[in-house]
């Protein structure tokens, strides 16, 4: 059974940093690529960024571009969100998720949540 | 364009059929997804590829798409089936994804 469990959210400071982890099992990790989702109170779903099996490609929506790192241990099972320079439009249940052939998302974590504020 | 547009909320009542709809440019040259999600969950795929249906969910969800359109029909609504539904797909660069803004579906 695929399973995908995000941990690491929580209060965070403005300019503040948090790394969301995403353990994943029941599938071969290393051959698929992998994406962050977040999701803000009340409001719909936006992607944040993906990566390739072999962390050679990595993209970013722009709102998260140059503050976020999207990485990988595929040793591990694991994927890694790294937030830097927080911003309270950040607060948002974070989810990772599994890409199938063509960028299509056919699992997803429960979610953390970032909560930006002082 | 990269934005996909859905209506904000749908009715149908109770057995009756109702298509969601998600239109953008991007939809022509890619495959839609629909994303079902109820409060306090986390989204579950109801259609890859636009028209594919992964295994566990009912076959009353279908999908479709004509030009710049895709659609979610759901054949005979079920009061379990009320919840948001997003539609997603791939921006212009084909690298990154879109959602669209998301349908909630009261079942009546």
């Amino acid at each position: 059974e695929v399973q995908l469990v995000e941990s690491g959210g929580g209060l965070v400071q403005p300019g503040g940093s948090v790394r969301l982890s995403c353990a994943a099992s029941g599938f071969n990790y290393s051959n698929y690529w992998m994406s962050w989702v977040r999701q803000a109170p009340g409001k719909g779903l936006e992607w944040v960024a993906n990566i390739d099996p072999e962390e050679r490609e990595e993209y970013y929506v722009d709102s998260v571009e140059d503050r976020f790192t999207i990485s990988r241990d595929n040793a591990k099972n694991s994927l890694y969100l790294q937030m830097n320079s927080l911003r309270a439009e950040d607060t948002a249940v974070y989810f990772c998720a599994r890409l199938r052939g063509g960028f299509d998302i056919d699992y997803w974590g429960q979610g953390t949540l970032v909560a930006v504020s002082s | 364009s990269s934005e996909l547009t859905q209506d904000p909320a749908v009715s149908v009542a109770l057995g009756q059929i109702v298509r969601i709809t998600c239109q953008g440019d991007s939809l022509r040259y890619y495959y839609a997804s629909w994303h079902q999600q109820k409060p306090g969950q986390a989204p579950l795929v109801v259609i890859y590829d636009t028209t594919h249906r992964p295994s566990g969910i009912p076959d009353r969800f279908s999908g479709s798409s004509s030009g710049d359109t895709a659609s979610l029909t759901i054949t005979g609504a079920q009061a379990e089936d009320e919840a948001a539904y997003f539609c997603k797909s791939r921006d212009s660069s084909g690298n990154h994804l879109v959602f669209g803004g998301g349908t909630h579906l009261t079942v009546l």
